[in-house]
């Protein structure tokens, strides 16, 4: 079956700490996002991580990609407020046959507090 | 601006009673899909279109029907919706199918009554 697992799925952390994300995933795949959400809204591309060893940064968020572990990890370094929201991986499963398709992962939702 | 321009942005309406959801990019993108947002269910995929008159099944495609007549635009259409369709859906399209991740739309509550 095909899955997309994060972890953790709740997380509240101090303003001023560092911690990480995690996505793994169970099938092949060299192709994997970062959106953001925050509450009522939709959703916003953070990170397109396109090859294994990827890693892109982007203020205090910094992604990466192993594809042999398929594994992401979204890293946050000193959080502040305004990073609260609800972050997805997804997971792009490259065709076969007709087969074609993006996973969401099901969110970890952050909340950063004073 | 590039964007994905969902319509309408709330929707309270009645059992049965036929509706659709217009989705529009302007972004020239092959790639058109449609999610829907539950509360512990995550983003599931209703259709996608890999381009115009090519639409696909998701995971949740029972009781929606899609179209791709052209490029722009992709409407959801609930012919007979029950409150079991009451969700947030989300509009999304990407250059094609792996390429750049999703622009998404601002999503349509939807509640049935």
């Amino acid at each position: 079956e095909l899955k997309v697992e994060q972890n953790p799925l709740f997380l509240s952390m101090q303003e001023g700490k560092n911690y990480t994300i995690y996505c793994n995933y169970s099938t092949t795949s060299d192709r994997l996002y970062w959106y953001r959400q925050d509450p009522g809204k939709s959703l916003e591309s953070l990170f397109v991580l396109l090859s294994n060893g990827a890693v892109k940064q982007e203020g205090r968020l910094m992604a990466s990609l192993d594809t042999k572990a398929r594994l992401s990890t979204l890293h946050i370094t000193a959080a502040v407020h305004d990073l609260s929201a609800t972050y997805f991986c997804a997971v792009d499963i490259p065709p076969k046959t007709s087969y074609d398709k993006v996973i969401f992962g099901p969110g970890t939702s952050l909340s950063v507090i004073p | 601006e590039a964007q994905v321009t969902q319509n309408p942005r709330y929707l309270i309406t009645v059992t049965g009673k036929k509706l659709t959801v217009t989705c529009s990019q302007n972004m020239n993108h092959e790639y058109m899909s449609w999610y829907r947002q539950d509360p512990g269910l995550g983003l599931r995929q209703i259709y996608y279109s890999m381009n115009v008159e090519v639409t696909d099944k998701g995971d949740v495609p029972e009781g929606y029907k899609v179209s791709r007549k052209e490029k722009r635009n992709f409407p959801l259409i609930l012919e007979s919706p029950s409150p079991n369709q009451t969700s947030l859906y989300f509009c999304a399209s990407s250059p094609r199918q792996g390429r750049g991740g999703y622009t998404f739309g601002s999503g349509t509550r939807l509640t049935v009554v």
